[in-house]
């Protein structure tokens, strides 16, 4: 166990839908990022933050937006679905940005768009 | 930008024999390198880091990796593998310059055969 606790696990939507996926990094973590893991894109970056301020920026889609709450748990929010976005979602947590870079992973949420 | 090559999609080694992934990364600086493990439905578990000092670097369940600088290599060995090693591996390297973001390979599945 993480320590990184992600929902939902199972996401079943439509296109055109919009989701909120939630993550709770581990206690004391301020980092949090977002990834999204797809066959074709593998495990891609989407965005980071650290203690509710953005902090880096990947391959995230402008449908796409995230935020950090002052309790340090954070949501990805996924708009206008297309099928293409149906993947799996991994939030990860780290301790800051001064450290060692070692992330640590929840179990994600599995997005599926029909 | 950094980047991570990991040449093998598929690797099937027998029970009990030795074996070794391939990781190859670009990055302008010294790199913190890590290897994680997935398994089926599961989320990521760091295996493995490197950060500095002795290149070789001993990791959980019986896994080391050595980092070449001259290679720009960063190669996983086990010994002797076990059936429930069968997952999947990810290399990656930390983007300490934004972020602290790891960017990762697109990974390579082991199957182990009996």
């Amino acid at each position: 166990d993480s320590g990184v606790t992600q929902t939902p696990k199972h996401l079943i939507t439509a296109t055109g839908q919009r989701v909120t996926l939630r993550c709770s990094p581990r206690s004391g973590d301020l980092s949090v990022y977002w990834y999204q893991q797809s066959l074709d894109q593998g495990l891609q970056f989407l965005i980071q933050y650290y203690n509710g301020e953005e902090r880096a920026k990947g391959n995230i889609l402008e449908r796409f937006s995230a935020q950090q709450f002052p309790d340090l748990h954070s949501e990805l929010n996924l708009s206008s679905l297309e099928l293409g976005d149906s993947a799996l979602y991994f939030c990860a947590s780290s301790a800051g940005l001064g450290n060692t870079g070692e992330l640590f992973f929840g179990e994600g949420s599995r997005l599926t768009v029909l | 930008a950094q980047s991570v090559t990991q040449p093998d999609i598929h690797i099937t080694v027998s029970e009990g024999a030795s074996l070794e992934l391939r990781c190859n990364y670009s990055y302008g600086a010294t790199p913190y390198l890590f290897w994680y493990v997935q398994s089926p439905g599961q989320g990521l578990q760091l295996l493995l880091k490197y950060f500095s000092g002795d290149t070789l670097v001993q990791g959980i369940k019986g896994f080391e990796a050595e980092f070449k600088r001259s290679q720009s290599s960063f190669n996983l060995r086990k010994p002797s593998v076990h059936w429930s090693d069968a997952a999947e591996y990810f290399c990656a390297v930390g983007d300490m310059e934004y972020g602290n973001k790891l960017v990762f390979g697109a990974g390579t599945i082991l199957r182990v055969k009996s």
